[in-house]
C-alpha cells in the first residue's frame, strides 16, 4: 500500500533562514512519481515539481531545492533564503506508475510553514 | 494555468438534502478526479474517472457518486448529505502519460449543516 508521511506538522521560521521539510513515502512499486504542492493561505493547490523514481538527481529552481533518497525512500523540500510569500501549507504525494497512464496521488497530510518578517 | 472551473464555490445545505459538485476542464484531458480536504487529514481520493463513462472509487467513497458524460465535465453527487461530508473539495485533471501532474481546480467548501 502506497503512503507519504510528513512528520512535521508546523514550521515557523524567521524570513531569510532556510528551511527543510520531510517527506518519507512507502511503495511497493518500482516506477513512481513523487511531487511537491504548495497550498497559500488563498487556498489553491500549485503544483511545485514531480520526481520520477528512476530519477534521483537533485533539483534546483531557484530558491527551491529537491532531494530524492531511494534508499531512505525520502524527497524532502528545502526554501532557501525564506520568504513570507512562502508562508503556505504544503504537501508531498505519491503516485505509482502504472502501463495504462495516470494514477491517483496520495497525499501526506502536510506541513504548514510560517516565515515570519 | 490549466483551464479547471468548480462549482458551486461556496455552498451550505442541510443534512438530507442532495447536493451535485460540478468540475468543467477545457484542457481535454483524459483523467479526472475528486479529493477532499480536510484538517489533520491532507487530500484523499473520492472518486476518479479515466475516461468517459469510465469512473472508479477511492479511498473515502462512501455515501458519494460520480457521472462523466463528457470529457470536459466530472460530476461527485452525495445524494443524502451529512454532517460529516463537509469538507472542501478539489477536482483535478491530468493527462495522461505524457504529463503525469495533477492540476487542481479552485476548490469548492460544502458546509452541511
Amino acid at each position: 500500500a502506497q503512503k507519504v508521511t510528513q512528520a512535521q506538522t508546523e514550521i515557523s521560521v524567521v524570513e531569510k533562514e532556510d528551511v527543510t521539510l520531510d517527506c518519507v513515502y512507502e511503495t511497493r512499486d518500482t516506477t513512481y512519481y513523487l511531487f511537491w504542492y504548495k497550498q497559500p493561505p488563498s487556498g489553491e493547490l500549485v503544483f511545485l515539481i514531480r520526481r520520477n523514481s528512476f530519477d534521483e538527481q537533485n533539483e534546483i529552481s531557484g530558491r527551491y531545492s529537491w532531494n530524492f533518497q531511494k534508499s531512505t525512500s525520502s524527497f524532502n523540500f528545502t526554501i532557501t533564503a525564506s520568504q513570507v510569500v512562502d508562508s503556505a501549507v504544503y504537501f508531498c504525494a505519491l503516485s505509482e506508475g502504472a502501463s495504462t497512464g495516470n494514477t491517483p496521488l496520495v497525499f501526506g497530510k502536510g506541513t504548514r510553514l510560517s516565515v515570519i518578517a | 494555468d490549466a483551464g479547471i472551473t468548480q462549482s458551486p464555490r461556496h455552498k451550505v445545505t442541510e443534512t438530507g438534502t442532495p447536493v451535485t459538485l460540478r468540475c468543467h476542464q477545457t484542457e481535454n484531458h483524459r483523467y479526472m478526479y475528486w479529493y477532499r480536504q480536510d484538517p489533520g487529514h491532507g487530500l484523499r481520493l473520492i472518486h476518479y474517472s479515466y475516461g468517459v463513462k469510465d469512473t472508479d472509487k477511492g479511498e473515502v467513497s462512501d455515501g458519494y457518486s460520480v457521472s462523466r458524460s463528457k470529457t470536459e465535465d466530472f460530476l461527485l453527487t452525495l445524494e443524502s448529505a451529512t454532517s460529516s461530508q463537509t469538507s472542501v473539495y478539489f477536482c483535478a485533471i491530468a493527462g495522461g502519460l505524457s504529463s503525469y501532474e495533477q492540476y487542481f481546480g479552485p476548490g469548492t467548501r460544502l458546509t452541511v449543516t
